[in-house]
C-alpha cells in the first residue's frame, strides 16, 4: 500500500534528551516535508526536502533538524528536546520537486510530550 | 506576510443544510489555493484545489480574487462532512501556507 509512515506514533521524553521520529514513504517521491500542527495555529512547516541530500528551512527550524540521505527517508531530529516542541507532528511527500500544486500525502502523525 | 485566515474554528449545521466554511488569503500574485480534509482518525488529504474547478464529495469552492477568498461550500450537508477542514495557499517558493482549521460538525 502506498503511505507515508512515521514512527513512533506517540513519544513522552524529558527536556534535553535527544529523539528522532522517522518519516519513510514507498511513493518514490522527491519531496517531504515535516510539519507541527498546534491548536489554533494550524500547520507550520518545520523542514522540507525537494530531493536527496537538500533540505531547506520552513517557518519554524528552530530546535529541529533533518537529513535526506535517501529518498525513501525524512527522520525529524530535535536533539535538545524543551516543553514548547510539545505537538502533534505530520510528515508530508509529494511526486514533484515540491511545487505547492502536488498533492501532499501525510503520515498519521506523531503526539510528542516533552516534559 | 502571506497568511490564510479560516475565522472559524468550529461550525456546526444541522444535516441537510447548506455548508460554507471561509478561507482569505493575503493578496500575493497568483497563488493556488486547496482545501485539505482531515476524517476522524483518518489522515489529512486534500478535498480539491482551486486550479481543478471540480466538485469533490459535493463539495466546490470559488477563488475570489477581489475578496481574495475561497470558501468551500456544500448545499446539503451530510454527517460524514464532519471533519477538520484546512485551507491553504502556496507561497513564493511553492510551499503551502496552512490556516488554522475549522472543524465541521454535521449534526442530526
Amino acid at each position: 500500500e502506498a503511505q507515508v509512515t512515521q514512527n513512533p506514533r506517540y513519544l513522552i521524553t524529558v527536556t534535553g534528551k535527544k529523539l528522532t521520529v522517522t518519516c519513510s514513504q514507498n511513493m518514490n517521491h522527491e519531496y517531504m516535508s515535516w510539519y507541527r500542527q498546534d491548536p489554533g495555529l494550524g500547520l507550520r512547516q518545520i523542514y522540507y526536502s525537494m530531493n536527496v541530500e537538500v533540505t531547506d528551512k520552513g517557518d519554524v527550524p528552530e530546535g529541529y533538524k533533518v537529513s535526506r540521505k535517501e529518498k525513501r527517508n525524512f527522520p525529524l531530529i530535535l536533539e535538545s528536546p524543551s516543553p514548547n516542541q510539545t505537538s502533534l507532528y505530520f510528515c508530508a511527500s509529494s511526486l514533484g520537486s515540491g511545487r505547492a500544486q502536488e498533492t501532499q500525502y501525510f503520515g498519521p502523525g506523531t503526539r510528542l510530550l516533552v516534559l | 506576510a502571506q497568511r490564510v485566515t479560516q475565522p472559524e474554528k468550529l461550525l456546526s449545521v444541522f444535516k441537510g443544510a447548506p455548508v460554507e466554511l471561509k478561507c482569505n488569503y493575503s493578496y500575493s500574485g497568483s497563488p493556488e489555493l486547496f482545501w485539505y480534509v482531515q476524517y476522524s482518525r483518518q489522515r489529512l488529504q486534500l478535498l480539491l484545489r482551486h486550479i481543478s474547478r471540480e466538485s469533490i464529495k459535493g463539495f466546490t469552492a470559488d477563488l475570489n480574487k477581489g475578496e481574495t477568498s475561497f470558501h468551500l461550500k456544500k448545499p446539503f450537508a451530510q454527517e460524514e462532512d464532519s471533519a477538520m477542514y484546512y485551507c491553504a495557499r502556496s507561497d513564493s517558493n511553492y510551499q503551502l501556507i496552512w490556516g488554522a482549521g475549522t472543524k465541521l460538525i454535521i449534526k442530526p
